[in-house]
């Protein structure tokens, strides 16, 4: 068990349809990650945050937003979703952005049909 | 641009033997980290090993080890006495340079472990 929580394990929905994921990084990691595994593009990096700002920003669809609370859970929207948009989801977290562990939760699975 | 190879996408190891799993990096960056990820098949990503460009040591957790050779700008991870418990997909990655802890991902090698 990594320490990071992601809710829910698994999600089926439909096209046009949105849905939120929920992250809750490591006790004391104030950084957390959100990355996409999916067949044909790998395991990409979306975005982070730190301490609550948004820190960095990678191929994330404008269709997607993210946020991170004051108690440093973390929500991915994923909205207007497509057939393309199923993959796995990963939050990861660390203490700070030069740590030298990023500790991945176990993943939230979407499949849209 | 930061990129991380794999070229192995699958390989196979006898149990108890030991298999290195090849990591090429590239990056005109001094200060880099690199990290091992472990994915078996229930999909979660386990962190095994991390190396920074600065240690002059090569990393060791458990059966794990990292070959790090600055020069070739190679990082392989060394997995001794392989388990059948090893059998899962390997992911090499590298920090991004600047401060945002981003990690670049390469695309993997399937390792299956044979009793």
């Amino acid at each position: 068990d990594s320490g990071v929580t992601q809710t829910p394990k698994h999600l089926i929905t439909a096209t046009g349809q949105r849905v939120t994921l929920r992250c809750s990084p490591r006790s004391g990691d104030l950084s957390v990650y959100w990355y996409q595994q999916s067949l044909d593009q790998g395991l990409q990096f979306l975005i982070q945050y730190y301490n609550g700002e948004e820190r960095a920003k990678g191929n994330i669809l404008e269709r997607f937003s993210a946020q991170q609370f004051p108690d440093l859970h973390s929500e991915l929207n994923l909205s207007s979703l497509e057939l393309g948009d199923s993959a796995l989801y990963f939050c990861a977290s660390s203490v700070d952005p030069r740590a030298e562990t990023q500790y991945f939760g176990p993943g939230t699975r979407l499949l849209v049909l | 641009a930061q990129k991380i190879t794999q070229t192995q996408p699958g390989m196979f190891v006898q149990e108890k033997e030991a298999v290195t799993l090849d990591c090429t990096y590239d990056t005109s960056d001094q200060s880099y980290g690199l990290f091992w990820y472990k994915q078996p098949s229930s999909g979660e990503m386990i962190f095994l090993i991390y190396q920074g460009s600065y240690d002059e040591q090569n990393a060791t957790e458990g059966r794990y080890s990292l070959n790090f050779q600055k020069a070739r700008k190679s990082a392989n991870l060394v997995i001794s006495a392989s388990q059948l418990g090893d059998s899962a997909m390997y992911f090499c990655a590298m920090r991004e340079r600047g401060n945002t802890g981003k990690l670049i991902f390469g695309q993997g090698t399937t390792l299956q472990v044979k009793p």
